[in-house]
């Protein structure tokens, strides 16, 4: 079965602008998370989705948002780019919300530069 | 202070070497996930524990929640296992180790 989709794989971005990302879960998994990996930093978790509705958000400013749609589809958006933005941007799906028995399943990422 | 401690940092071994790799935590938690990421950035999960003990071909995960510490075992090492394995541990919400950096040799 296809894996987690995201799109796109690379971006180039100019500050102060803004950029969505997208992420098609796995069939049939319901659950959609998102994380920011930059050298600095490390992994960072930005926000779960599940049934359409944000459960966990992580420490980043408001400028990071997402949703999800009804299908599991998910988005994120951060407006007013930083260059501190630059990171690549993975999401995970899981069949459901953060649970002991419920595995991941990363997409390959979106690598965000923002000049 | 991170919430989730990894060692070493990084890691070289020669082809066929056993390998350990320890996480602990500083709180408790619901799950500890183990993932790889190889050049490229893709990321695999290799396990999600709860407790125990979890084996897949040459890989072998283990935790102890009265520790809260859990270790990733790569038993007679390739090559291929060259990558950054990062444990995870399931708060309300996912919290990383920095990454341990194993090259293996042949």
């Amino acid at each position: 079965k296809a894996g987690v989709t995201q799109t796109p794989r690379y971006l180039i971005k100019t500050r102060g602008q803004q950029v969505t990302l997208s992420c098609s879960p796995i069939s049939g998994h319901r659950s959609v998370s998102w994380y920011q990996q930059t050298p600095g930093q490390g992994l960072q978790f930005l926000f779960e989705y599940f049934s359409e509705t944000q459960r966990n958000k992580g420490n980043f400013p408001g400028r990071f948002s997402g949703r999800q749609f009804s299908n599991s589809r998910s988005e994120m958006n951060v407006s007013t780019l930083e260059l501190g933005d630059s990171a690549l941007y993975l999401c995970a799906s899981s069949i459901g919300p953060t649970y002991p028995n419920y595995g991941y399943t990363f997409g390959s990422g979106t690598r965000l530069t923002v000049v | 202070k991170n919430e989730v401690e990894q060692s070493p940092q990084n890691l070289t071994a020669q082809e066929g070497e056993f390998i350990t790799i320890n996480c602990s935590y500083s709180v408790g938690i619901s799950a500890l996930h183990w993932l790889q990421q190889h050049p490229g950035g893709g990321i695999v999960s290799l396990f999600m524990l709860s407790s125990g003990k979890k084996k897949h071909g040459r890989l072998i995960a283990t935790i102890n929640i009265q520790e809260k510490h859990s270790s990733l075992h790569i038993t007679a090492s390739h090559p291929r296992d060259s990558a950054v394995y990062i444990c995870a541990a399931m708060f309300n919400d996912m919290r990383f180790g920095a990454g341990t950096r194993l090259t293996v040799k042949p």
